[in-house]
């Protein structure tokens, strides 16, 4: 059975860091490029960031570019998402997901419960 | 990028069909076939629908049907029931390695 789970959320003092880690099982994590989205409370969903398959190519939305890396490790199929510069508006439960096939803008398979992350002071 | 646009809402009886469009640009929905649905229940993560905007994966019940024209996007929800509550957001690849993702729609079973 295919799973994702994520970890490392918590709460944040603006201006900090964390990394998010979300651990692969059931299929080849190295045969797909993955991704993160966010949700922040009562609102919709966002694309923050996603990494090919190989990871030698990594793509961010606009909001968190220059603060945020993504990177995976396919030895040991996990996922990572390094945030810099928390800010209050980063505030969101953070969703790993797979594509479902192997071209890059099909979609995403969400199979955790996702990581919250709250930044407040 | 904006956001695609969807219903704030849409409701129906049991059995009914139901449908929720997003509408985007020529530049996301009127320029790839890469539209995808998903559908999230209260408290729960979101789960897929639709890919690659007509896609069902396995699993996923043949009452929901995903098409598209132009630049919009359907999901059609047919024979509807009380499970089938919850929000619904469809997303579209943007080009540039980007995606953006619709403002989502509630569905209400009456």
């Amino acid at each position: 059975e295919e799973q994702l789970s994520e970890s490392g959320g918590g709460l944040i003092q603006p201006g900090g860091s964390l990394r998010l880690s979300c651990a692969a099982s059931g299929f080849s994590f190295r045969d797909y490029a993955m991704t993160w989205v966010r949700q922040a409370p009562g609102k919709g969903l966002e694309w923050v960031s996603s990494i090919s398959a190989s990871a030698d190519s990594r793509f961010y939305g606009d909001s968190v570019k220059g603060r945020f890396t993504i990177s995976r490790d396919n030895s040991n199929n996990m996922l990572y998402l390094l945030m810099n510069s928390l800010r209050a508006d980063d505030t969101a439960l953070y969703y790993c997901g797979r594509t479902p096939t192997g071209h890059y803008g099909s979609g995403f398979y969400f199979w955790g419960q996702g990581s919250l992350v709250t930044v407040s002071s | 990028q904006a956001a695609l646009t969807q219903p704030r809402s849409v409701s129906g009886s049991p059995g009914q069909s139901v449908t929720i469009s997003c509408t985007g640009t020529s530049s996301d929905v009127g320029r790839y076939n890469y539209v995808s649905w998903y559908q999230q229940r209260p408290g729960r993560g979101p789960r897929l629908l639709i890919f690659d905007a007509t896609d069902r994966p396995s699993g996923v019940p043949d009452r929901f049907f995903g098409s598209k024209l132009g630049n919009t996007a359907s999901l059609i929800i047919s024979g509807l029931q009380a499970e089938d509550e919850g929000d619904y957001y469809c997303c579209s690849y943007g080009g540039n390695y980007n995606f953006v993702f619709g403002t989502g729609t509630r569905v209400t079973v009456l």
